[in-house]
């Protein structure tokens, strides 16, 4: 069973559609994070939740809406998407957001293209 | 603000040379860590070598290590014995202590060359 398991690995959607990414973590972590990737572009850090608490929105648009029921789980809602927002979404977590944060462990990503 | 600088969106290396892939970075903070993260085709980054700004000793990791100048704002890895598996996108990263803020490069595409 792999660290950090992110479903589904790919998603085509329309722009009215409404779709929900998931992960989830197995390592007993305490902060989890959505990261946008685009090519040629830096990770672009989206949401952090800390013990279930978001502690970091980027500025992110409100068509993207995160969920953290629990430490081990972060869901990413999608609706009304553009066609912009086609990217990989990296999912990461870590031992907890203070102190000695430690490594990013990622997912593998879910790869998302809006028609 | 902090910014992660990579140079060098694509590099190739022979199997079994030595490649340099360079790293700067902009902060004013004294206390952080520096990371290098390896992607390889099937998408999962994982880390590769870490680096506390406040050890002047080279972190190392077998095949991998790093040449870290704080003063210069530099930190560049350096793969050994190059093999076709460390074919990736590698990404360096910048974390302030403490935080949950990691700052990534745009990264450099290697290519291990048989």
């Amino acid at each position: 069973e792999t660290g950090v398991t992110q479903t589904p690995r790919h998603l085509v959607m329309g722009m009215t559609n409404k779709k929900s990414l998931k992960c989830e973590q197995h390592l007993g972590h305490n902060a989890m994070y959505w990261y946008k990737q685009s090519a040629k572009k830096p990770l672009e850090l989206m949401f952090v939740y800390n013990f279930k608490e978001q502690t970091e929105n980027n500025s992110v648009p409100s068509r993207f809406s995160p969920e953290c029921p629990n430490s081990s789980h972060l869901f990413l809602h999608l609706h009304t998407l553009q066609p912009e927002d086609s990217a990989l979404y990296l999912c990461a977590s870590s031992r907890s957001t203070s102190g000695r944060t430690g490594e990013l462990f990622f997912g593998e990503g879910s790869r998302l293209t809006v028609l | 603000a902090q910014t992660v600088t990579q140079s060098q969106p694509e590099m190739s290396v022979q199997e079994a040379e030595t490649v340099t892939l360079s790293c700067t970075y902009d902060t004013s903070e004294n206390n952080y860590y520096l990371f290098w993260y390896k992607q390889p085709p099937s998408r999962q980054m994982i880390l590769v070598i870490r680096q506390e700004a406040y050890k002047q000793q080279n972190a190392t990791e077998n095949r991998f290590s790093v040449n870290f100048q704080k003063a210069a704002k530099s930190f560049s890895l350096k793969i050994s014995d190059s093999q076709l598996g460390d074919t990736a996108m590698y990404f360096c990263a910048f974390m302030k202590e403490p935080g949950n803020q990691f700052y990534f490069g745009t990264g450099t595409s290697l290519t291990v060359i048989p």
